[in-house]
């Protein structure tokens, strides 16, 4: 079965400084997706950055970026020049043909 | 495009009530999702829909809850009869699978407090 697992139930990061949020999942495929979702207080699930597992090149939006090690199953978030407005949970997803598997969440605080 | 659209955005009703959930997909999706979010148990999905035919329902709490899918632009997911521990936010969510297009687009949530 496919987990994925996001071992930091919360984060913080000074505005402006870099912060890395982690996921791992866990698959026998070779052929899937994975995503990181934003979730504001607003509560609106917001797509911030995709990779497709068959590209080897690390997938950025703007000031969002992933490390994807595909044998390590691993694809951590980087989320560089901290703002006030990144502060939310983000949640880590895997799709292999439809079928979607959340993380538990990652709560990020951003400090003036 | 409008996106996901999820009615009503604010429910509350009492417990024994029946509570119908109501969601209309991005226009071209064929796949919808339902889930539900609570601080205690986080995002689970509860059932998905792939061409409207259900594919996965396993995540479906108790044989109070129901989804239907009767056409490709609407879903509806009810409850009955309604208990507290209902209480959460439901989202519904829809996918395609052309080209590239694997994510899931998300609706604003429906908040639904059963007292």
């Amino acid at each position: 079965a496919q987990t994925v697992t996001q071992s930091q139930p919360e984060m913080s990061v000074q505005e402006a400084e870099t912060v890395t949020l982690s996921c791992t999942y866990d698959t026998s495929e070779s052929d899937y997706y994975l995503f990181w979702y934003k979730q504001p207080p607003s509560r609106q699930m917001i797509l911030v950055i995709r990779q497709e597992a068959y590209k080897q090149q690390n997938a950025t939006e703007n000031r969002f970026s992933v490390n994807f090690q595909k044998a390590a199953k691993s694809f951590s978030l980087k989320i560089s020049d901290s703002q006030l407005g990144d502060a939310a949970m983000y949640f880590c997803a895997y799709n292999r043909r439809g079928q979607f598997y959340f993380g538990t969440g990652t709560s990020l605080t951003v400090i003036p | 495009d409008a996106g996901v659209i999820q009615s009503p955005r604010h429910e509350v009703t009492e417990m024994g009530q029946e509570v119908t959930l109501r969601c209309k997909p991005i226009s071209g999706h064929n796949s919808l999702f339902w889930y539900r979010q609570t601080m205690m148990r986080g995002l689970e999905l509860l059932i998905y829909f792939n061409n409207n035919v259900p594919i996965d329902d396993s995540g479906m709490p108790e044989d109070r809850f129901s989804a239907k899918m009767p056409n490709a632009s609407f879903s509806t997911l009810k409850i009955q009869p309604s208990e507290p521990r209902d209480s959460a936010v439901y989202f519904c969510a829809s996918s395609g699978n052309l080209g590239t297009l694997y994510e899931q687009y998300f609706g604003p949530g429906t908040r639904l407090t059963v007292t």
